[in-house]
């Protein structure tokens, strides 16, 4: 079935450094990839998508390539902020109504 | 421009009392979702409506009921609350069925069950 692996946290970083939150998938078909982000205290919201292969999702400074050669759709930011503390779930949507998520990496940044 | 509505932000159950969570929707969306959020498990599915009229199953059913109302309204039901019920529990919707359409969230319902 589908799934999605995305390591685990709590990921804990300064202010102003590289981040990279690792996800991976597997699916039938030819899924939609997405970012989610939940800030404390309210629902998720999408942070980043990409539809097709090689595709790359920006938003806020994240990026995330939808590879499919690696099954991978990792989550990037070159310089992080206090404010980007937060869950991020990584998810797909293959045809039909579902949309699968993983479970979830907190994210720390210290001042 | 409400979006995504969900009632109540937090309850607290006995074992074996019943309840219904609300969700409503202001943005003309046909599905409407109820998941469950568990620390280390993510988000999962309990049940969703493609469209007014339809529900299904989702990952993970037992112990709940659901009622599309209308196309507005998606309500889920805890007939008999068990703690293993206790979570954070989301409404989302989207608008087409389209893989690459987002989903829009509520803002959750906390319920324990003691």
């Amino acid at each position: 079935g589908n799934s999605v692996t995305q390591m685990e946290g709590p990921v804990t970083l300064s202010e102003e450094a590289f981040l990279t939150i690792n996800c991976t998938y597997t699916a039938t078909g030819y899924p939609s990839l997405f970012w989610y982000v939940q800030y404390p205290g309210e629902g998720l919201q999408l942070l980043l998508k990409a539809t097709k292969a090689d595709d790359k999702g920006s938003n806020k400074g994240f990026e995330a390539t939808y590879r499919k050669e690696t099954t991978s759709f990792h989550l990037e930011k070159g310089s992080v902020q206090v404010s980007d503390s937060a869950v991020y779930f990584c998810a797909l949507t293959t045809g039909g109504f579902k949309t699968i998520f993983g479970a979830g990496t907190r994210l720390f940044v210290k001042a | 421009n409400a979006g995504v509505t969900q009632t109540p932000k937090f309850q607290v159950l006995k074992t074996g009392q019943s309840m219904t969570l609300q969700c409503a929707q202001d943005m003309n969306h046909n599905s409407m979702y109820w998941y469950r959020q568990d620390p280390g498990m993510g988000l999962r599915l309990i049940y969703y409506s493609a469209s007014e009229g339809t529900t299904d199953k989702g990952e993970v059913p037992n112990g709940y009921n659901v009622s599309r109302l209308n196309k507005r309204e998606f309500s889920l039901r805890l007939e008999s609350a068990a703690p293993s019920q206790t979570s954070v529990y989301f409404c989302a919707t989207r608008g087409a069925t389209a893989t690459n359409e987002k989903l829009f969230f509520g803002s959750g319902t906390q319920l324990s069950v003691l």
